[in-house]
């Protein structure tokens, strides 16, 4: 099936500075992609709808500033956690899903565990 | 987006049939329901998908009634390996792939030996 993937797969960062995470898709393309945060015990909270060469919608609650999201091509979408502080801490996750006919389903990335010291 | 309810959580033995039900009585017409296996610290992996009746891979059975108010996925002879969260979802799907998924909270099933 199709593959997206996450990189890094875990990251540790200093307070107050600024984190990317990618997520690409590897053997499609996709005009929409999606992330999501989970903190331990939790379910997945869809933080933002990235579309490509668009700004990104973001779901209410979440901030635009501090979460930057850019999908400048058909394969790449980029989550930067601007000035990171240690409850920014938590899973992130991507999806896409393959443009197609009505039953295709989402790809999640193999997820970012991000530690803010 | 219809809201789903599941168990939160199931316990099962090796070998065993589990039946993990989910309630979405907001369903739409167009909605569909996608069954999701999440381990920890990995991404969700998908399982199965259906709109009505039932659905049947290798890995799992889904069985959705006529008023679709509710589904039912099936795994047969569970492993220890199938110890894991189980997310249900409804959601439309638009033809350019834009749908959002939104994630209940899962039904976390612990197979024992």
């Amino acid at each position: 099936g199709a593959v997206v993937s996450q990189h890094p797969s875990w990251v540790i960062c200093k307070s107050g500075t600024s984190v990317k995470i990618e997520c690409r898709s590897l053997d499609f393309q996709a005009t929409t992609m999606f992330w999501y945060r989970q903190f331990p015990k939790q379910s997945l909270m869809l933080m933002a709808t990235s579309n490509e060469g668009s700004k990104a919608t973001y779901e209410q609650g979440v901030e635009k500033d501090k979460f930057l999201i850019n999908h400048a091509s058909l394969t790449l979408s980029t989550l930067t956690v601007t000035s990171a502080h240690p409850e920014d801490s938590s899973f992130y996750i991507c999806s896409a899903r393959v443009p197609g006919g009505a039953d295709t389903e989402a790809f999640f990335g193999q997820g970012t565990r991000l530690t803010v010291v | 987006l219809a809201k789903t309810t599941q168990p939160i959580s199931m316990d099962s033995y090796e070998g065993q049939e589990v039946n993990i039900t989910c309630s979405h009585n907001n369903i739409a017409t167009n909605d569909y329901i996608t069954w999701y296996q999440q381990f920890p610290s990995q991404g969700p992996r998908f399982i199965i998908q259906g709109y009505k009746t039932k659905v049947t891979n290798e890995v799992a059975s889904l069985f959705i009634p006529a008023d679709r108010k509710s589904s039912t996925l099936s795994l047969p002879r569970v492993s220890l390996s199938d110890t894991a969260v189980y997310y249900c979802l409804v959601g439309y799907i638009l033809t350019g792939g834009g749908n959002k998924l939104t994630f209940g909270t899962g039904t976390q099933l612990k197979v024992e030996l």
